[in-house]
């Protein structure tokens, strides 16, 4: 089975300023998808980015970009200009077509006014 | 957009007593699942599908039942409620191939059994 680990339970940082949560995961694979998913308070499941392996561009979505190695199997993510909405469990999760998702144990992020 | 509609969001059951939560999706997606979500566990897959009629185990499938018989619905049944199945329980759904790749979630479902 493949792992995804999450080295940082929790986390937190002052609005405004810039926070990487950490992600390693273990695959034999060369292709297969990457993401960060974020849970608020209210227990939704967001999806925060994606990342496909076969991409060598980092993704982006606004304030949230991603540090992908494929090599070292790494898939950080950065929150930019951080906000007390972006306060949440965060997730990562790997998955290949046609297969399983893994989750991380997350990581929980406050936000400090 | 309905998506992935999950019920109930809470419920409250005693040692022994049996239910089921109920999850349809309404995006054509061939994948189905049901997860279980504790504290410092993240996310244990329970049950999946990869179609009607074709159900799979997961991590922790044991004291919990399910079936396909339609592309749309997914049921989880607990067989005998125990204190140990309390937790917080979300159904998800994805295509199985090609496409994004991304899982769909339900809202989620509290469950306490005392």
């Amino acid at each position: 089975a493949q792992t995804v680990t999450q080295s940082q339970p929790e986390m937190s940082v002052q609005e405004a300023e810039t926070v990487t949560l950490s992600c390693t995961y273990d695959t034999s694979e060369s292709d297969y998808y990457l993401f960060w998913y974020k849970q608020p308070p209210s227990r939704q499941m967001i999806l925060v980015i994606r990342q496909e392996a076969y991409k060598q561009q980092n993704a982006t979505e606004n304030r949230f970009s991603v540090n992908f190695q494929k090599a070292a199997k790494s898939f950080s993510l950065k929150i930019s200009d951080s906000q007390l909405g972006d306060a949440a469990m965060y997730f990562c999760a790997y998955r290949r077509n046609g297969n399983q998702f893994y989750f991380g144990t997350g990581t929980s992020l406050t936000v400090i006014p | 957009n309905a998506g992935v509609t999950q019920t109930p969001k809470f419920q409250v059951l005693k040692t022994g007593q049996s239910m089921t939560l109920q999850c349809a999706q309404d995006m054509n997606h061939e994948y189905m699942s049901w997860y279980r979500q504790d504290p410092g566990m993240g996310l244990r897959l329970i049950h999946y599908s990869v179609g009607a009629g074709i159900t799979d185990q997961g991590e922790v499938p044991n004291g919990y039942n399910v079936s396909r018989s339609t592309t749309e619905d997914f049921p989880l049944r607990l067989l005998s409620a125990a204190p140990s199945q309390t937790s917080v329980y979300f159904c998800a759904s994805s295509y199985w191939t090609g496409h994004s790749g991304e899982l769909f979630f339900g809202e989620g479902s509290r469950l306490t059994v005392l």
